[in-house]
């Protein structure tokens, strides 16, 4: 059974750093590309970030490069969002998202979603 | 850019009715869309793939067609189940999402 589980949301000050965290199971982690959505509190899905399955390819919508940095660890069945500058806008639900299709570079329709985990960027 | 509209926000139905809703693409992106479903507090789900095609374990009542541009998802027959928020989403470059039908109840 595939199984994504998000951590490390929580409260940070504008401007200040925060890192997710995505471990996941039941399936090859290194042969699919994974994906960052979040949904800030009451609004629709938005991409954030995506990453391809060697970790060599990497994107990002508009709102947030420059400041957040996906990575993953293969060895670890992980994915991260290193997030800095940290805004109020960023305040959002993260979700880690797999692909469907293991031959995409870094989208397709997303199969799999963890549970989320709750930024919030507030003095 | 490609944006992604949703057609209508709300959509007032009841238990049985056949509902439709439409998604419009800013450009073509030909059938690399999906469809989702969303309860409050809880992840998306994936109904619909490459505009038509069914993911495993979704009931045969939900259907996708269309491509180029327009796509619509349809309920053949509303059950008390599917009363939620539905997403559509395009990868034919990068990742976007539509802002969302709700459906409630009429």
């Amino acid at each position: 059974e595939v199984q994504l589980w998000e951590a490390g949301g929580g409260l940070v000050q504008p401007g200040g750093p925060l890192r997710l965290s995505c471990v996941a199971s039941g399936f090859t982690f290194g042969n699919y590309a994974m994906n960052w959505v979040r949904q800030a509190p009451g609004k629709g899905l938005e991409w954030v970030s995506g990453i391809s399955g060697s970790g060599d390819g990497t994107y990002y919508a508009d709102s947030v490069k420059g400041r957040f940095t996906i990575s993953r660890d293969n060895s670890k069945n992980t994915l991260y969002l290193q997030m800095n500058r940290l805004r109020a806008d960023d305040t959002a639900v993260y979700y880690c998202a797999k692909v469907g299709d293991p031959v995409v570079t870094v989208t397709s329709e997303f199969d799999y979603w963890g549970q989320g985990t709750l930024v919030t960027v507030s003095s | 850019d490609i944006q992604m509209t949703q057609s209508p926000s709300t959509l007032s139905a009841s238990v049985g009715d056949r509902v439709t809703m439409t998604c419009r693409a800013s450009q073509t992106i030909s059938n690399w869309l999906a469809w989702y479903q969303q309860k409050p507090g809880k992840a998306p789900k994936l109904l619909i793939y490459k505009a038509s095609s069914l993911q495993i374990g979704v009931p045969s009542r939900f259907s996708g067609s269309g491509s180029g541009t327009e796509f619509t998802l349809t309920i053949s027959s509303l059950q008390p189940d599917d009363f939620a928020t539905y997403y559509c989403q395009q990868y034919h470059s990068y990742c976007r999402f539509g802002q969302g039908t709700k459906v409630e109840i009429k």
